[in-house]
């Protein structure tokens, strides 16, 4: 089955180290989307790529950075972690058909859970 | 800036009845509110969505309702059962974007 997979899952690393949480998909979507969970504030949107070429800035996109290296992947960093950033992240996908109308569905990864101590 | 809020933050209620979410958005531009249901240690999937055009979608025993005046829209369940205790996320387009605000989430628990 076509789906979205993060890695690492789970990555505990120190306050001030370089974090790459990294996004494959196999659906052939074009939109892709970094999104923070955290206990009682919901999901948060911190990067969105609708292209290669198109990175634009979420919500939270402070001390975090994207890359889009190609159609099937989305890089999140973190240059220099510190502890409030310890949280639940998802990458997600969504499908943009030309000429058509959009489902407007996300799909999201399995998620990676971050620790920073 | 643009927001949703959710209430409740958790439900309880008893096998068989039924359970409401409730969310409000700012941005009267929005066109899109979709329901995504989060399971414990999974991933959220989509449960149901609307469109601003329509005022009621129906899917078996869930629902959402829309009212665009007051700028809420509404999940329902009914005949609640033991797994559909999950967390419950409404959200709303930015705009007629594919960006989306979600609420802070409902924690249902449905007690057998």
């Amino acid at each position: 089955d076509a789906d979205v997979t993060q890695t690492p899952r789970n990555r505990i690393t120190k306050t001030g180290k370089r974090i790459m949480l990294e996004c494959s998909q196999t659906k052939g979507h074009d939109r892709m989307y970094w999104y923070r969970q955290d206990p009682g504030l919901g999901l948060r949107l911190i990067y969105y790529s609708f292209d290669v070429k198109d990175i634009n800035k979420g919500e939270i996109s402070d001390g975090y950075s994207v890359s889009r290296q190609a159609q099937a992947k989305f890089s999140l960093s973190l240059e220099s972690a510190i502890p409030n950033q310890t949280a639940l992240y998802f990458c997600a996908t969504s499908d943009l058909r030309r000429g058509r109308t959009s489902t407007g569905e996300l799909f999201f990864g399995e998620g990676s859970r971050l620790t920073v101590l | 800036g643009e927001n949703v809020e959710q209430h409740p933050s958790t439900l309880s209620v008893q096998e068989g009845d039924s359970a409401v979410i409730k969310c409000t958005y700012s941005d009267s531009a929005s066109n899109y509110f979709p329901w995504y249901k989060q399971e414990l240690g999974k991933r959220p999937q989509l449960i149901i969505d609307i469109r601003s055009n329509v005022g009621e979608k129906k899917d078996q025993r869930i629902a959402v309702t829309l009212n665009k005046t007051a700028k809420h829209f509404s999940l329902h369940i009914t005949e609640t059962q033991p797994e559909d205790s999950a967390v419950y996320f409404c959200a709303a387009s930015i705009g007629g974007t594919y960006k989306y605000i979600f609420g802070t989430g409902t924690r249902l628990k449905v007690l057998a």
